[in-house]
């Protein structure tokens, strides 16, 4: 059965403290890995696709990558409008099997 | 570009009445339409997957009767919740794919139904 699961549930950084997210899969045939911001009350925003084990991909302060067992997303120096929920996602057959999120919150 | 847009934003209703919800793709085609439920501090859970000029596909647990999909053009999918309940609460989110990439799907902002 696929299945992702992220950690932490929720990550609590000051202004400026690196930190990583992480995504661990598993999925029969994987067709790509999603990351996605969502703040509360909105729709996923859309962030990054990574197709094969040893990919990254970079958008200003954030960069993820890929094995063939998890991906991490790395914000490096993050500021208080980074805070929102991060969303993993696999796709093995034709539909997305979403993680439960990280809450990540950035304290000025 | 990967616009996708729902209407209304949040609507509340009486218990027994319908509601229908509107996911469109504003900048690209999609041939395939995707239906979430997000309950507070939980993740989106798929409903259905809907195919442009055909019958939508349900996930286990979902009622198709209650959760009625049509998915009529290449821009347009909607979501009527028939017969509305209390339980029926919650932030419904549409995704659409475009017709040249298989993978990537793009959200839309989400609708906020509150039955009463």
């Amino acid at each position: 059965e696929d299945q992702v699961t992220q950690s932490p549930e929720a990550l609590r950084l000051q202004e400026g403290e690196s930190s990583s997210l992480n995504c661990s899969y598993t999925v029969s045939g994987l067709r790509g890995l999603f990351w996605y911001r969502q703040d509360p009350g909105k729709g996923p925003e859309f962030l990054f696709t990574l197709y094969s084990a040893g990919e990254e991909k970079e958008k200003e302060r954030l960069k993820a990558t890929l094995t063939k067992k998890e991906s991490f997303l790395h914000i490096t120096a993050p500021k208080p409008e980074d805070s929102a929920t991060y969303l993993c996602a696999v796709q093995g057959g034709g539909k997305l099997i979403f993680g439960q999120g990280t809450e990540l919150s950035v304290k000025p | 570009g990967a616009v996708v847009s729902q209407h209304p934003s949040w609507v509340i209703c009486k218990s027994g009445t319908s509601v229908k919800i509107e996911c469109r793709s504003l900048d690209f085609q999609a041939t395939t339409m995707f239906w979430y439920r997000q309950f507070p501090k939980q993740s989106l859970m798929l409903m259905a997957t809907s195919n442009e000029g055909s019958k939508a596909t349900y996930e286990q647990g979902v009622e198709k009767d209650k959760f009625l999909i049509n998915h009529a053009s290449l821009t347009l999918s909607t979501l009527t919740v028939t017969s509305a309940h209390p339980e029926d609460s919650s932030f419904y989110i549409c995704s659409a794919r475009e017709s040249s990439s298989y993978n990537e799907q793009f959200f839309g902002p989400g609708t906020r139904l509150t039955v009463l």
